[in-house]
């Protein structure tokens, strides 16, 4: 099995609004990956956790906080976003092999969702 | 810096029809992991194919087949008996296998198949 739920589909929100997206992931994966797509462009990499721990933060605004309760469980906490953060917004989900040397394997994504601010 | 180049922005064949994308990378590392990654109108990243690098033998799953040229850093997805359901934004995309835990995508080539 290798699935990866996202919620919610789609999102609306206001700028002043707070709102989270939530992944999970039952493969047993150690690291887990928040992405953040814009039309007709590939994906763009937002922050990595790693055994729970944030390993990649690439950059994101301060208005972006991700969090990694579980090792099944990612979560992204908006806040005060603005109308050019509407994207979609993948998760995915890797193996970790040796996790000290931190050899990765395969990423596999959830189905994403759809943001839209006003 | 790694960088992955899609240089078809667009294809467009009949089904039945074999089909080959091009992607080209650059990398200075000689252990590293190749994907096609295709995106249907749902939006769903899905793994289509994965290459090693230090595998010679050019991976297939059902229809789809690589050619992974090594020393050309190449690496062509081809699909055979194209069918309307191969529909899909297809991306290109390369990691280190230590160390590294981003995907470098290519730009993407827009495939559509026509009955």
């Amino acid at each position: 099995d290798t699935e990866v739920t996202q919620t919610p589909k789609h999102l609306v929100m206001g700028m002043t609004n707070k709102k989270s997206l939530k992944c999970e992931q039952h493969m047993g994966h150690r690291a887990m990956y928040w992405y953040k797509q814009k039309a007709k462009k590939p994906p763009e990499l937002m922050f990595v956790y790693s055994y729970e721990k944030l390993s990649i933060n690439e950059s994101v605004p301060s208005r972006f906080s991700p969090e990694c309760p579980n090792s099944s469980l990612l979560n992204l906490h908006l806040h005060a976003l603005q109308p050019e953060d509407s994207a979609l917004y993948l998760c995915a989900s890797s193996h970790v092999f040796f996790r000290d040397s931190f050899f990765t394997d395969t990423q596999y994504f959830g189905p994403g969702t759809r943001l839209t601010v006003l | 810096a790694q960088t992955v180049t899609q240089s078809q922005p667009e294809m467009s064949v009949q089904e039945a029809e074999t089909v080959t994308l091009s992607c080209t990378y650059d990398t200075s590392e000689n252990n590293y992991y190749l994907f096609w990654y295709k995106q249907p109108p749902s939006r769903q990243m899905i793994l289509v194919i994965r290459q090693e690098a230090y595998k010679q033998q050019n991976a297939t799953e059902n229809r789809f087949s690589v050619n992974f040229q090594k020393a050309a850093k190449s690496f062509s997805l081809k699909i055979s008996d194209s069918q309307l359901g191969d529909t899909a934004m297809y991306f290109c995309a390369f990691t280190k296998i230590q160390g590294a835990q981003k995907l470098v995508f290519g730009q993407g080539t827009r495939l559509t198949i026509n009955p």
